[in-house]
This record gives C-alpha cells, structure tokens and sequence, in this order.
C-alpha cells in the first residue's frame, strides 16, 4: 500500500496517561497535517510540517500536545496526560509542495480515553 | 476567526435524484475548496476541488460552482447512486497556509 499509513488503527488509554501516534506519509510528499475529527465533526487542524520543520499550530491545540517529524518523513503525534475530551479519530494527510496540491488522508488512529 | 458552514447536515434523495450540499466560508482569502467523501469507517477522499478563480468544475456526475463575492461554494451530484451515500465535507484553504478548515460534513443517503 503506497498510500498514507497511521499506527495504530485503535488506541484505548486510561485518563491521565501518554499516548504516541505514528504517520508515515507518501514517499514523495514533504508537507505531512495532523487533524483530529470527533463524531459529527468535520476533521479539525492541528498542525502541519514542511519536511521537518513545523510551520503552523492550531492555537486550541493545548500544550500537552505535541508533534514531531525529526527526519522529514514519518510524524509522531504525542498526547501527555490524557483527558476523556481527548477521545476522536486522529487523522494524518501528506501532500506534495505548493500550493494546489492535494491532501492524501490517513485511515486515522482512533483514540479512547477511560 | 475562519469557519466554514455546512448544510444540510443530513439528506435523503431517492436514486437518480440530484443532491446539492451547500458551504458558506468566513475568510475572503480563502482561494481553494475541495470537497471530501467519507464512507463509514474510511478515509476521508477527494472528489472534486475548485480554485478561486473559476466558477464552476464538473467531472462526470459531480459539478461545484463557486461564488466569490457571497463566499458560498456547492455540491452538485446528478443521476444519484445508492454508492453515493457517505458523508461529504467541503473545506476552505487561503493564500497564506496550507491548512483546510473543515465544514460539518454532510450525510447523504440514497435511497434505492
């Protein structure tokens, strides 16, 4: 599958605790978007890197937060100290650099929080 | 702030019936909408998209047109197939970011 992967599929945590989610983008694609997309809702803007370099946070996105793409592949999205509120589907999108490119969506890793 | 509003929320249309989802968006730098289907379960997919500087797009049974000067945007599914039934999303993206912001999502039902 040469499309855009996240692991794992399903997360279930208890309050209060870390989780990291992993992205692995398509090969070619330098721009990797993290969005968060609870029932109901359309996916919602986190954040978004350009090869390894973050370039825009969504001011809701609370500091326990946190993203990481170190090599300009793949991203991680860690969570600290979960909270039940924290419970969507995480979604992770590449796209190749400019302006009209289109964004490749995930399968997404669904996360509860107990 | 940036917000995109979506309508209906939901929509039923017998097969062969038309189907039109309507987007409202808040940022007058806004310059490139896309719409997204999402089957239960699935990954969000592009459709169809539509720049700023065009009116229309069509593409087979889909079409979206785009009104600058009110800031609205529409769906447009003609000759409705019971595998047309998803939720769709349109989103807005400005000049200056990549980001999309997201309507509500609309979910269409087709019924056979």
């Amino acid at each position: 599958d040469t499309g855009v992967s996240q692991d794992p599929r399903h997360k279930i945590t208890k309050r209060g605790q870390n989780v990291t989610f992993r992205c692995d983008p398509i090969s070619e694609h330098n721009r990797l978007y993290w969005y968060r997309q609870t029932l109901g809702q359309g996916p919602e803007f986190l954040t978004y890197f350009q090869n390894e370099a973050q370039l825009e946070k969504s001011r809701l996105l609370s500091d326990r937060f946190s993203a990481e793409r170190p090599k300009g592949s793949f991203s991680t999205l860690e969570i600290q100290r979960t909270e039940q509120g924290d419970s969507a589907m995480y979604l992770c999108a590449s796209s190749l650099g400019g302006l009209d490119h289109e964004q490749y969506f995930g399968p997404g890793t669904r996360l509860t929080v107990t | 702030g940036e917000n995109v509003e979506q309508h209906p929320s939901t929509l039923s249309v017998q097969e062969g019936d038309s189907a039109v989802i309507k987007c409202t968006y808040s940022d007058s730098a806004s310059n490139y909408f896309p719409w997204y289907k999402q089957e239960l379960g699935k990954r969000p997919q592009l459709i169809i998209d539509i720049r700023s500087n065009v009116g229309e797009k069509k593409d087979q049974r889909i079409a979206v047109t785009l009104n600058k000067t009110a800031k609205h945007f529409s769906l447009h599914i003609t000759e409705t197939q019971p595998e047309d039934s998803a939720v769709y999303f349109c989103a807005a993206r400005n000049s200056g970011t990549y980001k999309y912001i997201f309507g509500t999502g609309t979910r269409l039902k087709v019924l056979a």
